[in-house]
């Protein structure tokens, strides 16, 4: 089982509210991460949490916080977002060890729309 | 620092007709290299591998790459085009740091399948 699951599949808010996204794995990957990718672009990595720490944080504005509750769930929490914000937001995990753990695996994404 | 050069934003072929996709890289130490296809609305899946070993590497829906140290490429193929091999492929390579993966993604090309 290769699967990443990610909560909602759209969701569209306002630029006052406050919503999040969750993503959940039960790969017993020690990595995850949040990807955001805008049409007919290839993802950009926003953060990378390994063992339950965030571990990079690629200059992301603080309206996006990441959470890593435990090693199975991650969630982006979104507040006070602006309309260039509107894209796909995509999860993904990998194993922490060598060789072919390298591997990457990703959900099937939250589309985002912020009017 | 890694990158993925991907020639072609766009590739038309008939059903039925050989699919090439071309990916090159550049790296300073041996390559993990992925291929991922995004269908239309959906996330990314992973289409194959290549890490160590065999460098002739057989992925689903009948697609294979051959890694190529020499020419520093890692093409895509596929001998007969379905329609529903229409999507967005991204090469991509992966660099290990900070205790976690990052992948570098090539800027992705779009496969058309003419009927």
């Amino acid at each position: 089982d290769t699967e990443v699951t990610q909560t909602p599949k759209h969701l569209v808010m306002g630029m006052t509210n406050k919503k999040s996204l969750k993503c959940e794995q039960h790969m017993g990957h020690r990595a995850m991460y949040w990807y955001k990718q805008k049409a007919k672009k290839p993802p950009e990595l926003m953060f990378v949490y390994s063992y339950e720490k965030l571990s990079i944080n690629e200059s992301v504005p603080s309206r996006f916080s990441p959470e890593c509750p435990n090693s199975s769930l991650l969630n982006l929490h979104l507040h006070a977002l602006q309309p260039e914000d509107s894209a796909l937001y995509l999860c993904a995990s990998s194993q922490l060890t060598g060789g072919s753990g390298n591997t990457i695996y990703f959900g099937e994404g939250s589309w985002l729309t912020v009017v | 620092a890694q990158s993925v050069t991907q020639l072609g934003s766009h590739v038309s072929v008939s059903e039925g007709a050989l699919v090439l996709l071309r990916c090159n890289y550049s790296s300073s130490v041996p390559p993990y290299l992925f291929w991922y296809v995004q269908y239309p609305n959906q996330g990314l899946q992973l289409l194959l591998k290549y890490t160590t070993g065999a460098t002739l590497v057989k992925g689903i829906n009948g697609f294979e790459a051959e890694f190529k140290k020499s020419e520093t490429s890692f093409h895509l193929t596929k001998p007969s085009a379905h329609m529903s091999d229409a999507a967005e492929y991204f090469c991509a390579v992966i660099d290990s740091g900070a205790g976690s993966y990052q992948l570098t993604f090539g800027k992705g090309t779009k496969l058309s399948v003419i009927p």
